[in-house]
């Protein structure tokens, strides 16, 4: 059971560049959501799902896009990097009250925007 | 908005003693969860214990457990029998069950177990 795939685990980028975090989950789960973790802030939310089609904005969505065409996948776009987006990113998945609202976590990816 | 407090940024413990770390939250909510998770240096977010708003009696899982105090709005980890592999940084959660069910995190406490 792989739970929540992300990739790459490290990533480096010049500023303007653009690129996608990959989150995937195998547990057919409706709820997808991205967060980011700074030194002494906990985690943010950025970006969250609650099914295939629906996504909405998290407490700091600013320079990050998403979609969800499919209830698996859940990718997170950089459209233009700037320094302040270093960070690591985790996605997580969630199941409903049936599953205890439990949110699995990928491996997160560390990024640093130069 | 619902806002969760830790007020410890660092703790300490001695292997096989007791600690308990401290966490504060604020909601006008009656149905809700409440988690922790651990945080050890391989960075992966690893779920400890949660409880139900709505049970009134306190989660334990093995060396884990918590003093849920609803009324205090208080949710507190009580880790036993401290053991090396339990340093890592904790991060308290909670969650409201229905609307956008975000997940919402406290700052975290860094905890060292001494030898």
């Amino acid at each position: 059971n792989a739970g929540v795939t992300q990739t790459p685990k490290f990533q480096v980028l010049k500023t303007g560049q653009s690129m996608t975090l990959q989150c995937a989950q195998d547990m057919n789960h409706e709820y997808m959501s991205w967060y980011r973790q700074d030194p002494g802030m906990g985690l943010r939310l950025i970006h969250y799902s609650v099914g295939a089609g629906i996504t909405d904005q998290g407490e700091v969505p600013n320079g990050y896009n998403v979609s969800r065409s499919t209830t698996e996948d859940f990718p997170l776009r950089l459209l233009s990097a700037a320094p302040s987006q270093t960070s690591v990113y985790f996605c997580a998945s969630k199941g409903g009250r049936l599953a205890k609202n439990i949110q699995y976590f990928g491996a997160g990816t560390r990024l640093s925007v130069l | 908005a619902q806002t969760v407090t830790q007020s410890q940024p660092e703790m300490s413990v001695q292997e096989a003693e007791t600690v308990t770390l401290s966490c504060t939250y604020d909601t006008s909510e009656s149905d809700y969860y409440l988690f922790w998770y651990k945080q050890p240096p391989s960075r992966q977010m690893i779920l400890v214990i949660r409880q139900e708003a709505y049970k009134q009696q306190n989660a334990t899982e093995n060396r884990f457990s918590v003093n849920f105090q609803k009324a205090a709005k208080s949710f507190s980890l009580k880790i036993s029998d401290s053991q090396l592999g339990d340093a890592a940084m904790y991060f308290c959660a909670y969650l409201h069950q229905g609307g956008s069910e975000k997940l919402v995190f406290g700052k975290g406490t860094k905890l060292t177990v001494n030898p």
